[in-house]
């Protein structure tokens, strides 16, 4: 089983739809989580952190489930601008930040 | 505040060629130190870290060495580039391994013919 593991879409959302994303990873002694972006042919850029009791930061909202060792991303009232690739980052069985492979959204018009 | 800056841009090579690319951090000291690679359409790889002068952790088996000659320097090396090298090259820091997050410079992208 991979340390963390994203679904790679791509979603494909009209403007102004809700969009959800899940990641699940394997350890379960894991404390730290991030959600980064990340633009086509750019580098990744830290979104936001995950907090135990859940954080919003606008129209993201991010969730930790530890029972089923997920977190989540939601966006609301999604843009064009909120086209990119969406990584997940925890930190694995080394002790080590590992990033997911990326979950791809396509917003359209 | 902190940035990091990495140079190239962008990168062409021949195969058989060396390789350096370079990767400096300002505003912070003793920061732990990365080196990803991105294949095309895939996601990052973690080459090499470094948690201090001279202290390089190496991810997986390859043709690429790293070095880290000053504290907030780090250099990714190759004595001879292969094709399956291409790909685009990440640098990052973070205040430790796991609590804090990554940030990433913009990245070289390096081509090898």
């Amino acid at each position: 089983r991979k340390e963390v593991e994203q679904d790679p879409g791509p979603f494909n959302v009209p403007e102004g739809a809700t969009v959800a994303f899940n990641c699940t990873y394997s350890n379960s002694a894991s404390q730290s989580f991030f959600w980064y972006r990340q633009d086509c042919r750019k580098e990744p850029k830290l979104l936001m952190s995950v907090y135990s009791s859940g954080n919003e930061d606008g129209r993201f909202t991010a969730q930790l489930n530890r029972a089923s060792q997920y977190i989540s991303l939601l966006i609301r009232d999604s843009k064009l601008s909120d086209s990119a690739t969406y990584l997940c980052v925890v930190n694995g069985n080394t002790d080590k930040l590992i990033f997911g492979t990326g979950t791809r959204l396509q917003v359209f018009p | 505040s902190q940035t990091i800056h990495q140079w190239p841009a962008t990168l062409v090579q021949p195969v058989g060629s060396p390789l350096s690319l370079e990767c400096t951090v300002e505003g912070t000291s003793n920061p732990n130190l990365y080196w990803y690679r991105q294949a095309a359409g895939r996601g990052l790889q973690l080459l090499f870290y470094s948690v201090g002068i001279g202290q390089i952790s190496s991810e997986v088996p390859q043709n690429l060495s790293a070095s880290r000659p000053q504290d907030r320097q780090f250099i990714l090396s190759s004595k001879k580039l292969l094709l399956s090298d291409s790909g685009f090259y990440l640098c990052a820091w973070s205040l430790d391994l796991a609590r804090w997050p990554q940030h990433f410079g913009d990245g070289t992208r390096l081509s090898i013919l």
